[in-house]
């Protein structure tokens, strides 16, 4: 079955230092890749997406790339803000295969970061 | 703008009280979903409906049951909350595009006494 593994958090930074958060994945075919970003107290919202090998996905400063030769798709960041101290979650998103796994997304078990002035 | 909405966005019951919390959204999406979310840990799917189509999770306990009697809107019902039931639920959304892109609303914190 499909898979995310996330680095482990927690993750602290002080404001303006370079970001990495790790993700890697097992899936069958070509799943699409997502970062979702949750703020204290708040549901998750979409950082940034790819959806076929090689794509870059970026926003806000943040940036991901699909390789398939890795099953990866780490998050960067070069200068992160206190404003970015957030979990962050990366998910995949299931091919479709009929039935009732379309649309499915099976997330990482999330890493916390906290940045600092 | 369009958006998913939860209401309300902070739920306290009485354990086995039964207690209902809603969804809505203005996006028209197809696919609604019902997460449990505990402590920053990753969302657990409970269900999701494809239009009026109801999709369980195989691990989804009896207590939670779903509604969605229009596109817009989808309720989930707790029939008998335990103190292991306190948690957030997320709503969210999708087109049932092969993106499989989905939009989350802001949750329900529920609290159970």
């Amino acid at each position: 079955g499909n898979s995310v593994t996330q680095m482990e958090g927690p993750v602290t930074l002080s404001e303006e230092a370079f970001l990495t958060i790790n993700c890697t994945y097992t899936a069958t075919g070509y799943p699409s890749l997502f970062w979702y970003v949750q703020y204290p107290g708040e549901g998750l919202q979409l950082l940034l997406k790819a959806t076929k090998a090689d794509d870059k996905g970026s926003n806000k400063g943040f940036e991901a790339t699909y390789r398939k030769e890795t099953t990866s798709f780490h998050l960067e960041k070069g200068s992160v803000q206190v404003s970015d101290s957030a979990v962050y979650f990366c998910a995949l998103g299931s091919v479709y295969a009929g039935g009732t796994s379309y649309g499915k997304l099976t997330f990482g078990q999330g890493t916390i970061l906290t940045v600092h002035p | 703008d369009a958006m998913v909405i939860q209401n309300p966005r902070y739920q306290v019951t009485q354990f086995g009280k039964p207690v209902t919390l809603s969804c809505s959204q203005t996006l028209n999406h197809n696919v609604m979903y019902w997460y449990q979310q505990k402590s920053s840990q990753a969302p657990k799917l409970l269900f999701h409906y494809y239009d009026k189509d109801f999709n369980n999770e195989a691990d989804t306990p009896d207590n939670f049951q779903s509604r969605r009697p229009n596109t817009s809107f989808c309720f989930l019902d707790i029939r008998s909350p335990g103190l292991g039931d306190a948690a957030m639920y997320l709503c969210a959304t999708s087109r049932g595009t092969r993106v499989n892109e989905q939009f989350f609303g802001p949750g329900t914190r529920l609290t159970v006494l």
